[in-house]
């Protein structure tokens, strides 16, 4: 079945270079996803990449995926105190439809 | 960014009630999706509709719950009977037509006592 690991935690200081690992089951995922939830807040879609894809960036994130190894990582640049929130890896597998399965979330505290 | 909205933001219930959570969808965005959150583990799928049908659901969304479109606009999810373990958010979530980004509402938080 599908499953998707991340760590639970890291902590950073303001200015440095975060980077949060995800790593997954199905090879055939299609789609690779990181959202951002910040407290008392709903799910918002940072970015995404096709799995026919290694990186992708878009501002100060930058995403790498590893297909041989099922490994996506999320790097942020710069990383703001306004950063500090969970971030959860999340794919669509290749079953013919576009439900998200989610990690548990990686909580990213960003001290100034 | 596109914004779906959901209301109420938190409800609380007796167990055995039936609850009603909305969602208002952004414009011609046709794909529903309703996702639940049990506090302290993972965002988990319920269901998948479109086209006034459903296209997927889960294991947990069992016979207590149901979802419709009631007036072509908004997307509902009922739980007819609550239980204690129906605690949760319950998250919205709406994508276009050949698209593959979801975008998720605020949530609605659910207490079930």
């Amino acid at each position: 079945g599908e499953d998707v690991e991340q760590s639970l935690f890291l902590s950073v200081r303001e200015g440095d270079s975060s980077v949060i690992n995800c790593t997954y089951t199905d090879s055939s995922s299609t789609y690779l996803y990181w959202y951002k939830q910040e407290p008392g807040a709903g799910l918002q879609l940072l970015t995404y990449i096709f799995s026919n894809m290694d990186m992708k960036q878009d501002q100060r994130l930058t995403v790498l995926l590893n297909k041989k190894d099922k490994h996506l990582s999320l790097r942020i640049a710069d990383t703001q105190t306004g950063d500090s929130a969970i971030y959860f890896c999340a794919e669509i597998p290749n079953s013919g439809y576009s439900t998200l399965t989610f990690g548990k979330g990686t909580m990213l505290l960003v001290s100034p | 960014e596109p914004e779906v909205t959901q209301t109420p933001s938190h409800q609380v219930t007796q167990m055995g009630q039936e609850v009603i959570l909305r969602c208002v969808p952004i414009s011609n965005h046709l794909y529903f999706y309703w996702y639940r959150q049990i506090l302290g583990q993972k965002v988990e799928f319920l269901v998948s509709f479109y086209n006034n049908e459903i296209s997927e659901k889960s294991e947990i969304f069992d016979d207590q719950f149901s979802v419709e479109r009631p007036d072509g606009s908004n997307f509902t999810l009922k739980i007819r009977s609550t239980k204690l373990e129906d605690s949760a958010m319950y998250f919205c979530a709406n994508s276009l037509a050949g698209t593959y980004e979801q975008y998720f509402g605020p949530g609605t938080r659910l207490t079930v006592t």
